[in-house]
Parts: C-alpha cells; structure tokens; sequence
C-alpha cells in the first residue's frame, strides 16, 4: 500500500515571498504519479501541478513548481510570489500507473495549512 | 467545459436516515470515484466504477453501497446514518491520469 506523508500541518507566508511545502511518500511502484491538490476555503479540490514518476524534469505551473526527487520518495511544491489567493489546505496526492485495480485512485496526505499574510 | 456535477451540495439527515448522493462525471469519462473528507481529514477513498462495474473499494462501511448507471452517473446511497457519517463527499472522475473532482456534498447528520 501506498502512503503519503505531509509533515507541515500550518505553514505561513508574506505576500509575494516563496513558501516550500514538503510531501514524502512510500511505495514499491515503478510507474505513478504525483500531484498537488489545492481546497480553498470553499472546500473545492483544485489540481495545481501533476508530475509523472518516469519524467526527469521537475513539472512548473507558473508561479509553482515541484522538487522531484524520485530516489528519495520526496516531491514538494514550491510557491513564488505568494498570493493572497494561495491560501488554502494543500494536499500532495499519489497515483499508481495503469495496470492495476487500484489506477487511478488517489492517495492523499494529511494536508498543509498555507496562510499568505498581507 | 463541462464539470463534474454532484448533488445536492447540502444535505441535512437525522440519525438512522438514508441519504443518496448523485454525481455526473464529465462526458467520456468513464470511471468515477467516491472520497469522503472528514473535518479536518484528508480525502478517503471509499470506491470506484469503471464501465459500470465496480473496480475497486476502499474504506466504505457496510452501510454504504455505490452503482454506476448506464448514462455513467453515480449514486452513492448511505443507509442508517450516524453523527460520524457528518463530512464532504466528493466525486471525481478521470480521463488518463487527471481526476477531476465535483464540488462536493455536505452531509450532516443530527
């Protein structure tokens, strides 16, 4: 089985400063994927940045960007210029690859508490 | 574009009620998943239909039963409700490797 660990419950940060949320998980897969989910306030559950195990590069969204280390099992995303409209629980989630029953399920971590301070 | 759709957003039930909970995945989609959020939790998978048929199961309670129809909407139908039962449910459902997520449904019990 898969797990997903986010060791930062809160986190904070000034507006249009970066902020590092860290994400480590476990599994014995070859092929998955990772991804950052972000809920507002309004509870919704946004897709912020996905990243494929098999891909070498570090995926970037605008202002985010992720830090894949995949021997390490570490993937954590990284914020620049923060907005006020960044905070919000940020959950790093896993995937298996296809092949198996469990594709497509996604495994999440407990979740980060981001607050952008004006 | 077309989002995944759930319903009701908000749904208030007494103890020992039954509740369903709808979801319309995005068109072509073809496998729709359950989570459950409980307050301040991470999402927990609880179960997922491909093509209809049932493809995996998580942590659902034996109180709780799921079915896919033909036109791929999903009911989830939640039986002798308790006070734990009282979180978000969301559905989502996937093309490759994107799940994307309805809004979700407050279910709370009293």
């Amino acid at each position: 089985a898969q797990t997903v660990t986010q060791s930062q419950p809160e986190m904070s940060v000034q507006e249009a400063e970066t902020v590092t949320l860290s994400c480590t998980y476990d599994t014995s897969e070859n092929n998955y994927y990772l991804f950052w989910y972000k809920q507002p306030p309004s509870r919704q559950m946004i897709l912020v940045i996905r990243q494929e195990a098999y891909k070498q590069q570090n995926a970037t969204e605008n202002r985010f960007s992720v830090n894949f280390q995949k021997a390490a099992k570490s993937f954590s995303l990284k914020i620049s210029d923060s907005q006020l409209g960044d905070t919000a629980m940020y959950f790093c989630a896993f995937m298996r690859g296809a092949g198996g029953t469990s594709y497509g399920k996604l495994t999440f971590g407990q979740g980060t508490i981001l607050t952008v301070h004006p | 574009a077309a989002g995944v759709i759930q319903s009701p957003r908000h749904l208030i039930k007494e103890k020992r009620e039954t509740a369903t909970l709808k979801c319309y995945p995005i068109p072509r989609h073809d496998t729709v998943y359950w989570y459950q959020q409980g307050p301040g939790q991470d999402p927990q998978f609880l179960i997922s239909f491909y093509e209809k048929m049932q493809s995996d199961k998580g942590s659902i309670p034996d109180r709780f039963s799921a079915q896919q129809f033909s036109d791929y909407h999903s009911e989830l139908n939640m039986s002798s409700l308790e006070l734990g039962d009282s979180a978000l449910y969301f559905c989502a459902s996937r093309r490759e490797t994107e799940a994307f997520f309805g809004q979700g449904t407050r279910l709370t019990v009293v």
